[in-house]
């Protein structure tokens, strides 16, 4: 059984532009949650969708959003990219809310 | 501020050693889970445990839920157990997945 997929790996961006991160949840899982990862503050939650809809959303700026489509593959996207948005960002799947969480690899973001 | 602490935040220990992390948190919780990750940054879901103790393999994690304490042991060590593990709660007035993480515990066993 495959395991969760983000796509790209690697991603290099300057300020100013916009980016689109993508997340292939196991199959079956119906839950995909989005976190970011920084030497500074860690390890943060971004937002969580179930069946289509944002369920739950961290405290992040307005520039973070994200979607799931209807094979639950998710999408996050982050606008005006800042030096600061440079992190790790993870994406875990889960068959429900009160299941373990599986992690993909994450995509290392970097801003020049 | 619903807060979670880890202890120690780094580690080092022999190969063949037993090993503690703590983990402790403010409020009640749903569900409590110990990560792992290795250099590069994936990260590997140990376990997700409410009450009482798991094991699996040479690793255990036991949680009490009056003291809002949990450990991961780690029995007879090796170096290929080197990694930074995560401990991360789900808040009982949280609804969905969303968890909130500890700092981390840097852990190296040496050969």
């Amino acid at each position: 059984k495959a395991g969760v997929t983000q796509t790209p790996r690697y991603l290099i961006k300057t300020r100013g532009q916009q980016v689109t991160l993508s997340c292939s949840p196991i199959s079956g899982h119906r839950s995909v949650s989005w976190y970011q990862q920084t030497p500074g503050q860690g390890l943060q939650f971004l937002f969580e969708y179930f069946s289509e809809t944002q369920r739950n959303k961290g405290n992040f700026p307005g520039r973070f959003s994200g979607r799931q489509f209807s094979n639950s593959r998710s999408e996050m996207n982050v606008s005006t990219l800042e030096l600061g948005d440079s992190a790790l960002y993870l994406c875990a799947s889960s068959l429900n809310w009160d299941q373990p969480q599986h992690f993909g690899d994450g995509t290392r973001l970097s801003i020049l | 501020k619903n807060e979670v602490e880890q202890s120690p935040q780094n580690l080092t220990a022999q190969e063949g050693e037993f090993i503690t992390i703590n983990c402790s948190y403010s409020v009640g919780i749903s569900a409590l889970h110990w990560l792992q990750q290795h250099p590069g940054g994936g990260i590997v879901s140990l376990f997700m445990l409410s009450s009482g103790k798991k094991k699996h393999g040479r690793l255990i994690a036991t949680i009490n839920i009056q003291e809002k304490h949990s450990s991961l042991h780690i029995t007879a060590s090796h170096p290929r157990d080197s990694a930074v593990y995560i401990c991360a709660v789900r808040w009982w007035e949280t609804s969905g997945s969303r968890l909130t993480f500890g700092e981390g515990t840097q852990l190296t066993v040496n050969p």
